[in-house]
Parts: structure tokens; sequence; C-alpha cells
């Protein structure tokens, strides 16, 4: 079993639809990531949390909002889903002090 | 704004030469740096870091090299081999992670 998994994998929904992508990890980390990947630019930061109690807006975090369940489990939402979020979204983990992180496999949305 | 750049999209070498992928930053505040690889369908997975303390940093066939002037930072690959064919992204952090947009490298046979 994966140790970050991301739920769905693969979503399509409608302009306006209110859509979560949630993600549960079994690495013990305290520090947990969401990423959306767009041809061209890469990986961008939507938001980051590193424990239960902290939140923290990434780069692009508008339209979206994040909530962290517990210390394994950390939900993005999307309240109304326009076209242009549609893109690859990947969650991670990391430990404090080693930068490395630890990615789920991709959850690709379409927002039509 | 990408505080991290790559400026090649691609790079196609032949199994057993040199690969070279480039980066550069502007934001004189990441202090660690780092490579992942990322196949198809998959997550990025780490491949190598470096502290800002260091310029160079080997692991077996990879070694990432850091210029802090210059604000630039490579990632050499002897040989490469066909299954080094992804897409490796660079990334920066002093405590959060910014990538770059990434590179594809394609290594023929």
């Amino acid at each position: 079993d994966a140790d970050v998994t991301q739920t769905p994998r693969n979503r399509i929904t409608k302009t306006g639809k209110r859509i979560m992508l949630e993600c549960s990890q079994t690495k013990g980390h305290d520090r947990m990531y969401w990423y959306r990947q767009d041809p061209g630019l890469g990986l961008r930061l939507i938001y980051y949390s590193f424990d239960v109690k902290d939140i923290n807006k990434g780069e692009i975090s508008d339209g979206y909002s994040v909530s962290r369940q517990a210390q394994a489990k950390f939900s993005l939402s999307l309240e109304s889903a326009i076209p242009n979020q549609t893109a690859l979204y990947f969650c991670a983990t990391s430990v404090r002090g080693t930068g490395e992180l630890f990615f789920g496999e991709g959850s690709r949305l379409t927002v039509l | 704004d990408q505080q991290v750049k790559q400026n090649s999209p691609s790079l196609s070498v032949q199994e057993g030469r040199i690969s070279i992928l480039n980066c550069d930053y502007t934001n004189s505040m990441f202090d660690y740096f780092l490579w992942y690889k990322k196949y198809p369908a998959e997550g990025p997975t780490f491949l190598i870091s470096i502290s800002s303390i260091k310029d160079k940093n080997e692991d077996g066939r990879f070694t990432v090299f850091l210029n802090k002037s210059a604000k630039h930072l490579s990632l050499h690959i002897v040989p490469s081999q066909p299954g080094d064919s992804a897409v490796y992204f660079c990334a920066a952090s002093p405590w959060d992670m910014r990538f770059g947009a990434g590179t594809r490298l394609t290594v023929k046979p």
C-alpha cells in the first residue's frame, strides 16, 4: 500500500460544483502539502500544514481551502470549481528538517 | 513570479553519455535545494539534495552542483541510462518547497 494515498485518482466535474480531494498518510509525518501541476508551470504550492493546528497559504491559494482533520489527513476543497482549476493535484508529506517531500500518486481533476 | 526556473523543457542524450540539467533561482533566502524525478502516472520522487553550505553533493551516478553567487544549480547524470528518462524537477526551500517547471530527459539507447 502507498504511504501517501490520494482519493479520488480521477474526477470529472462541472463548473460551479464543490469538489474535495482527500489525502491520507501512514508515514507519521507532521508536515503535509497540496500542489498542483500544470504543463510548463511545474508544481505550484497551494497550501501547507506543519501540524494539525497550523495551516498556511502557498503561492496559489485563491479558490481553494484545506482542512487538516488529523495528523494523517489533509483535504483540499474547491468550493465552486472553474475550468482553469483543471490540473493534476499532488499531496505530499515531509519530516521537519529534511526538506524531502514524499508524494502521493496524484489526483487528476477535470472541470468542464 | 517563478522563483525557481528550469529554462530547458527537454533534453535528449545518448545512453552512456552525460546528462546535465540546469536550474536557476532568484530568492537568496533559499538554503536547501533538491532534485525530484517523475515518471508518468506517478508522483515525483526525491533524487538528491544539497545544502547552501556546500557546492557539490554526489550520490552514485548523480551529482548536484551549487553556484550560490550565480544562483544556479545543476544535476549531472553519468553515465545516463534509458531508465533515467523522466521529468526532472528542481526545487528550493527555506521552509516551503518551490519547484521549477521541469525538464523532460530522454536517454536514447
